[in-house]
């Protein structure tokens, strides 16, 4: 079964800096790939994903992601980060017929 | 427009009641799912419905009853739920139930007494 690891649990940073998010799936297969954000007391939000063509996709709010798929990796990246980026970021596989699979989630704090 | 709305936002219930939770969806999407959310966890996938009919049930006690009445709608009857069962429960859609993008609402957060 597809397991997905997001390696960072807890990330803080300052205002500009640059963030990288780690997240890696099991399965070497095709897979569709997603990263959502839950905002405090928000709801889950999609903010990118990759199903096929361009490795390096773009997102809303300047994410970006990059499909490296002899790594099983599908990291998150933004260069400067604000305040308002403060949330909790899943990344997201699923794997042909199979069901949409969460990693544990990072929480991201940015300070202004 | 990608709107998954659900009402209500929150629910306080004892054990011994029923209650329902409710989905709706207008994008047209034929599956939409249930998920529970515990605090600082990911979603958990509960149940899927495609094309109005059940078709995941990730072993789910049945005090939790899903129902699909129409390709727009989809609620969740709770009866004799346990303080465990406290969580944040969300819904989701997508165009059909395989590789697509899954749409969350905005959640019922769920608290049991």
């Amino acid at each position: 079964a597809q397991s997905v690891s997001q390696h960072n649990h807890h990330v803080i940073l300052s205002e500009a800096a640059s963030l990288e998010l780690g997240c890696n799936y099991s399965y070497g297969g095709t897979v569709n790939l997603f990263w959502y954000v839950q905002y405090p007391g928000q709801h889950l939000q999609l903010l990118l994903k990759y199903f096929s063509g361009d490795p390096l996709v773009k997102g809303i709010k300047g994410f970006e992601a990059e499909f490296i798929k002899s790594k099983f990796s599908f990291n998150l990246r933004k260069p400067s980060v604000q305040w308002s980026d403060t949330a909790e970021y899943f990344c997201a596989v699923n794997e042909g017929f199979q069901k949409l699979v969460f990693g544990t989630g990072t929480r991201l704090l940015v300070s202004p | 427009d990608t709107e998954v709305t659900q009402t209500p936002k929150h629910l306080v219930m004892g054990m011994t009641n029923k209650k329902s939770l409710k989905c709706e969806q207008h994008m047209g999407h034929r599956a939409m799912y249930w998920y529970k959310q515990k605090a600082k966890k990911p979603p958990e996938l509960m149940f899927v419905y495609s094309y109005e009919k059940l078709s995941i049930n990730e072993s789910v006690p049945s005090r939790f009853s899903p129902e699909c009445p129409n390709s727009s709608l989809l609620n969740l009857h709770l009866h004799a739920l346990q303080p465990e069962d406290s969580a944040l429960y969300l819904c989701a859609s997508s165009y059909r139930e395989y590789q697509e993008t899954q749409y969350f609402g905005p959640g019922t957060r769920l608290l049991v007494l």
